[in-house]
């Protein structure tokens, strides 16, 4: 079946430094891919999509890029801020099961 | 424009005892969606409706019933609740199947 796989955390960075956050998946077929981000106490809010190969979804100055051949699409921010401090999900929706798969989370935590 | 709500936000149940969970939504979204999150699981669908009347099941409905009397109304219940049940809850809703997901706040459950 599909998966989803992100890097553990939590990331703890400074303000202003770089942010990667890794995402790998395996699903049959051509998924679509997403980033959800979810603050404290609220639920998740879509941060971006790609739906097809070589796709960039960019939102708030993060970015990922639909990699195919190497089944990947990680989260990218040139410079963090403390208010991006959340929990980022990597999902993929394919069409064959009809349905959201989500990655385990991974926490990010920004000190000024 | 309240988006997706759910109710109640918190709630400690006994096993053994059922309870509903509801789920509203405001955006004439035919689709919606119940899931459940653990710690380091990422969201786990329970059950989704493509349309006022109608149900699936998810990846891990066992334990879950709902309901779609309503278009705007997706209820989740409980009959008999286990500690395994102690979760997050958190309904969504989206305009079209593999469009993105507007999500609720949560429901936090506890079964002791």
């Amino acid at each position: 079946g599909d998966s989803v796989t992100q890097m553990e955390g939590p990331v703890t960075l400074s303000e202003e430094a770089f942010l990667t956050i890794n995402c790998t998946y395996t699903a049959t077929g051509y998924p679509s891919l997403f980033w959800y981000v979810q603050y404290p106490g609220e639920g998740l809010q879509l941060l971006l999509k790609a739906t097809k190969a070589d796709d960039k979804g960019s939102n708030k100055g993060f970015e990922a890029t639909y990699r195919k051949e190497t089944t990947s699409f990680h989260l990218e921010k040139g410079s963090v801020q403390v208010s991006d401090s959340a929990v980022y999900f990597c999902a993929l929706w394919n069409n064959a099961g009809n349905m959201l798969t989500f990655g385990g989370g991974t926490r990010l935590m920004v000190k000024p | 424009n309240a988006g997706v709500t759910q109710t109640p936000k918190f709630r400690v149940l006994k096993t053994g005892q059922s309870m509903t969970l509801l789920c509203a939504q405001d955006m004439n979204h035919e689709y919606m969606y119940w899931y459940r999150q653990d710690p380091g699981m990422g969201l786990r669908l329970i059950h989704y409706s493509v349309g006022e009347g109608t149900t699936a099941k998810g990846e891990v409905p066992d334990g879950y019933n709902v309901s779609r009397l309503k278009k705007q109304n997706f209820l989740l219940g409980l009959e008999s609740a286990a500690p395994s049940q102690t979760s997050v809850y958190f309904c969504a809703s989206s305009k079209a199947f593999q469009a993105s997901h507007t999500f609720g706040s949560g429901t936090r459950l506890t079964v002791v």
